[in-house]
């Protein structure tokens, strides 16, 4: 594809429900990135995935929420028992370092509405 | 902790002038940054971006200067026209690739 995709754009779900947001990654990035913003937030990390490495957990802001990174693209932000406090955009965003830089890309975001 | 911030959270220009947005960030091992233009209901989208061994890089229409010093960043976008409003992000990119933005910037540009 043309750019990272994320679905669905929007969730509405009631607390306590477990709920996946999906994302595609342009083809060949390496590096995946998940971040949450709140309404007039700044963007907060909450994982990262690179090539077959380990990911980098360290932002997951409970044992509530999980990540994968199947085949070195798709991945799945899972967020078991949902709050109330999840209630946030959650974005995604994919990287290839190359020669000249550094450049990321975001996904639309799929804002997660929880009731 | 380490962090990255924004001075300023609404700024305000004349559209046709000159839109400077500031950003201090504290973690003097990180050698890159970003800046990240976000529209309403859009996600961020990458601007223009700076290695720790520079200290001006120019796009179009905008420039990013980095002072090392004092560890101060710095967008400027010249000529601002009614489509660079937008929330503007600074971020630095650590050692092991994690990528911490500041709060944003609101710009608004005036008629």
């Amino acid at each position: 594809g043309a750019g990272v995709s994320q679905s669905p754009s929007n969730k509405v779900t009631e607390k306590g429900k477990d709920v996946e947001l999906r994302c595609d990654p342009i083809s060949g990035h390496t590096a995946l990135y998940w971040y949450r913003q709140s309404l007039g937030q700044g963007l907060e990390f909450l994982i990262y995935f690179q090539g077959n490495s380990a990911p980098d957990k360290s932002g997951l802001p409970s044992d509530r929420f999980s990540a994968e990174r199947t085949g070195g693209s798709v991945s799945t932000l899972t967020i078991q028992r949902t709050q109330q406090e999840d209630s946030a955009v959650y974005l995604c965003a994919s990287s290839l370092w190359t020669s000249g830089g550094y450049e990321q890309y975001f996904g639309p975001g799929t804002r997660l509405t929880v009731t | 902790g380490e962090s990255v911030g924004l001075h300023l959270p609404t700024l305000s220009v004349q559209e046709g002038d000159n839109s400077i947005i500031n950003c201090a960030y504290s973690n003097s091992a990180s050698d890159y940054f970003i800046w990240y233009k976000q529209e309403s209901g859009k996600g961020p989208q990458f601007i223009i971006d700076i290695r720790s061994n520079m200290d001006k890089r120019q796009g179009q229409r905008v420039t990013v200067l980095l002072n090392k010093t004092v560890k101060h960043l710095s967008l400027q976008i010249a000529a601002t026209q009614p489509g660079d409003s937008a929330v503007y992000f600074c971020a630095e990119i650590t050692l092991d690739d994690k990528i911490i933005f500041g709060k944003g910037t609101r710009l608004h540009i005036l008629p």
